[in-house]
């Protein structure tokens, strides 16, 4: 199976603050990665397919890059509603498996 | 818009059976790959495996000998059925759709339901 390993684990941050997350494979997938954001209670909602193709309705300020192994997801400007749990996603193989996951805490 | 919803027993007894059905609305089940997916609570997303339309399946190899999933495209309905059930497999079970049969995204969820092993 392929390792999906997020950065930082878990990150307080305040509102309009840039934040990056970081997700690594265990081998090359390369552009087979999807986002995810998660709130308490509720499903994951996809934010980035592909690496860096953004989902039908969700914000500019939400972007994804990478290749390979390694991955980003950013949020230019926080805003209060994006608190919340992100998980990347790889699609290169079956089994499909996910990063453990990063949550944004208000500072 | 596309819709899923999850329904089934939401306690099972250790060595039975977990059988869950995901229903689709606003939208026709053909032509796409349909994921289980779940999550113990306070824990991390597990890919169960998913089911093509057409009924052939792939399922994730540590779980593969106790899962079988099927379909019902006259009632745009699919199941999953867990045999053999522990605490382990206690979790919020979520159906939800691959996007593309290329690239393995996950574009409408259910809104996951709760199944709880125990006697």
């Amino acid at each position: 199976d392929i390792q999906m390993t997020q950065s930082p684990s878990s990150l307080s941050t305040s509102v309009g603050d840039r934040v990056t997350i970081s997700c690594r494979a265990s081998q090359s997938i390369s552009n087979y990665l999807n986002w995810y954001q998660q709130k308490p209670g509720k499903a994951p909602k996809l934010l980035i397919y592909a690496a860096s193709s953004l989902q039908s309705g969700v914000p500019l300020r939400f972007t994804g890059s990478g290749s390979g192994t390694d991955f980003t997801l950013t949020i230019s400007s926080l805003r209060p509603e994006d608190f919340a749990t992100y998980y990347c996603q790889q699609s290169y193989s079956v089994p499909y498996t996910f990063g453990q996951g990063t949550k944004l805490e208000i500072k | 818009q596309v819709q899923l919803q999850e329904s089934g027993p939401g306690l099972v007894k250790p060595s039975g059976t977990l059988s869950l059905t995901c229903t689709v609305s606003g939208g026709s089940i053909s032509s796409y790959y349909w994921t289980w997916i779940r999550q113990p609570a306070g824990k991390g997303l597990e890919w169960i495996g998913r089911i093509y339309s057409s009924g052939s399946t792939i399922y994730n190899p540590s779980l593969k000998s106790r899962v079988t999933m099927s379909v019902d495209a006259s009632r745009n309905q699919f199941s999953l059925k867990l045999n053999s059930v522990t605490a382990a497999d206690t979790a919020v079970y979520y159906c939800a759709r691959d996007a593309s049969t290329v690239r393995g995204e996950f574009d409408h969820w259910g809104q996951g339901t709760l199944v709880t092993v125990s006697s």
